[in-house]
Parts: structure tokens; C-alpha cells; sequence
């Protein structure tokens, strides 16, 4: 059974840019959640959707965004990035009914901002 | 005071050696308390997950919950040069079960 994807892998991009990262969940799996890991603030939550509706939000600002489609698929945005945006950002999908907490993570998106 | 508290280490131990690994909470209202493992440009995996306080063991990990003290521990038998990653306490906080709320990690690494 194939893992959490996102793609893409690694990406530089400049300040004022915006960024879409995408994630394709395992089959089955309708809950994804997103998550950015920086050195210094650790694994942060940033929103989980659940049958393309968001479920629940993080505490970070409007400019992330995101949204899940029909087939479970999952897009974030990040709108006019800030140096401080560059990070791992780890998509993360869980299995409806399946152990609570139990998260299946892809490998990630590296964002670098210039 | 964040809500879990995790030293980041690093921790360097000999191969075979018994390894700790520690987490504080503040909120009396979580339950449930897993160990995620993430080996270096890998995302986490949950390695162990426990359910109110007590123990759990598998294999030659150990993960104990002290619910009155707001302490977890992962204890690590005989330990091994591929159990050299970071591992990361996490609780399920507020709303939804995505939603995580994850100690900064602990580096180990297991020098043969």
C-alpha cells in the first residue's frame, strides 16, 4: 500500500511569492492533516480536513490556507511568504475509526524563502 | 509555559545502552500520549501509544504514562545504532484527532 505523497520534494521560492504544496493521502484515508516543523518551534499544527470540509485550524495566519478534494487529495497555500515561512512542511493522513492520534506521515515539502 | 515540554537533547549514548526520554504536559485534560520516531529527512511514525496512565511495553521499548505528574517517559532497551533519530512526544489536543500537539523532539544517537 503506497505511503502519504506530497510533492513537491524541495523548493525555493522568494519573499512576496506564494507557494501550493500538495499531498495524496493513503487509500482510504479521508482526514488529512498539514503541519510545519521548524527547528526552533518544533512540529506545529496548521489544519486538518476531513471529507473537504476543514475540521479544524491551527494558530497560524490567513495566508495559509488550504482544501481538500473529492478523492481525499489535499492542496496548501501559503500567500505572500515571509522568511519565516521556510520549513518542513509534513502532510499527515489518519484512517476514519482508526486509533486516535495515529498519524501517517509523508516525507514532506522542504520550503526555502529567499 | 507551552503545553509540552520536551528537552531536545541531543543525547548520545553507547550501543546497548538504556535510554530515557522524557515529556511534561500541562493540560490534566489529555488521554492519550503517543512516541512518533523521525529519522533524519524522514516524516514522524508513531512508535508507541498509550492510553490513560500505566505502561506499555513492546519489544524493547517501554512508554509510561504518569498522568498525576504530567510525565511521560519512553525507555529504550538495549538500544541500537539504528535507533538513532528524533523522537517526539505528542498528545491529541483540542477539536479533532489531526490535531497534535507535539513535544520539540529529543536527537538520539546510538554510537556503535
Amino acid at each position: 500500500k503506497a505511503g502519504v505523497t506530497q510533492t513537491p520534494r524541495y523548493l525555493i521560492k522568494t519573499r512576496g511569492q506564494q507557494v501550493t504544496l500538495s499531498c495524496s493521502p493513503i487509500s482510504g484515508h479521508r482526514s488529512v492533516s498539514w503541519y510545519q516543523q521548524t527547528p526552533g518551534q518544533g512540529l506545529q499544527f496548521l489544519f486538518e480536513y476531513f471529507s473537504e470540509t476543514q475540521r479544524n485550524k491551527g494558530n497560524f495566519p490567513g495566508r495559509f490556507s488550504g482544501r481538500q478534494f473529492s478523492n481525499s487529495r489535499s492542496e496548501m497555500n501559503v500567500s505572500t511568504l515571509e522568511l519565516g515561512d521556510s520549513a518542513l512542511y509534513l502532510c499527515a493522513s489518519s484512517l476514519s475509526g482508526g486509533l486516535p492520534g495515529e498519524l501517517f506521515f509523508g516525507e514532506g515539502s522542504r520550503l526555502t524563502v529567499l | 509555559q507551552k503545553e509540552v515540554e520536551q528537552d531536545p537533547g541531543p543525547l548520545s549514548v553507547p550501543e546497548g545502552a538504556i535510554v530515557s526520554l522524557n515529556c511534561t504536559y500541562s493540560n490534566s485534560a489529555f488521554q492519550y500520549f503517543m512516541w512518533y520516531r523521525q529519522y533524519s529527512r524522514k516524516g514522524p511514525e508513531l512508535l508507541m501509544y498509550t492510553y490513560s496512565s500505566g505502561n506499555k511495553e513492546d519489544g524493547r521499548f517501554t512508554a509510561q504514562v504518569d498522568k498525576s505528574s504530567k510525565y511521560i517517559s519512553l525507555f529504550i532497551r538495549d538500544s541500537q545504532p539504528s535507533d538513532s533519530a528524533t523522537y517526539l512526544c505528542a498528545m491529541i489536543g483540542g477539536g479533532s484527532q489531526g490535531n497534535l500537539i507535539f513535544g520539540k523532539g529529543t536527537k538520539l544517537s546510538v554510537k556503535p
